[in-house]
């Protein structure tokens, strides 16, 4: 049971690359989610899916998109990269019911960096 | 607009003192929170959560948290701080109607030996 895994652990781009950060988990989770981390922001919502197949935005979804196929894969696509998307990017799984025992875990972290 | 909100950005403390950060949200129905600790250069570990029942939990590491609904506050406490305690503590509230975990600003914790 490996969790969530992320890759890559680190990424540099030059402005107008695309990419795209894999996210997967193998606790059949439904819900699974993307964040980025900056200096006090905390954690800003950019992506989410509730299930394969259902995607919608979060708090700062304008340069990303995301597709959920699978219900183990969560990609982020990063279309043209720009030094403002410099971050470091956590995904996150859940079962996403709000029941009893429904956490979040999240993975180890993409240090994206935009030159 | 569902939102969380830490009172605190960066604070420190010296060895044994008492630690309280406070968090607020937004929203008046039904919600659960957690406490993630992020220490340097780690990911996200969830510290303590709160789903029902008794209003004050207890996490790991020695800390706790009291959730007053009529205040829409999940404040984390800790009688005596240690040196290894030093972090980034993030407070989490999973909104219901949708899924969403939303988080705070953060607070960063340093904790002077």
């Amino acid at each position: 049971n490996a969790g969530v895994t992320q890759t890559p652990k680190f990424q540099v781009l030059k402005t107008g690359q695309s990419m795209t950060l894999q996210c997967a988990q193998d606790m059949n989770h439904e819900y699974m989610s993307w964040y980025r981390q900056d200096p006090g922001m905390g954690l800003r919502l950019i992506h989410y899916s509730v299930g394969a197949g259902i995607t919608d935005q979060g708090e700062v979804p304008n340069g990303y998109n995301v597709s959920r196929s699978t219900t183990e894969d969560f990609p982020l696509r990063l279309l043209s990269a720009a030094p403002s998307q410099t971050s470091v990017y956590f995904c996150a799984s859940s079962y996403g019911t709000g029941r009893r025992n429904d956490v979040a875990f999240f993975g180890q972290g993409t240090r994206l960096t935009v030159v | 607009a569902q939102s969380v909100s830490q009172h605190n950005h960066h604070v420190i403390l010296s060895e044994a003192a008492s630690l309280e950060l406070g968090c607020n949200y937004s929203y008046g129905g039904t919600v659960n929170l957690f406490w993630y600790v992020q220490y340097p250069g780690q990911h996200l570990q969830l510290l303590l959560k709160y789903f029902s029942g008794d209003p004050l939990v207890k996490g790991i590491k020695g800390f706790e948290a009291e959730f007053i609904k009529s205040k829409f506050s999940f404040n984390l406490r800790k009688p005596s701080v240690q040196w290894s305690d030093t972090a980034e503590y993030f407070c989490a509230v999973l909104f219901s109607g949708g899924g969403k975990l939303i988080f705070g600003q953060g607070t960063e914790l340093s904790v002077k030996p």
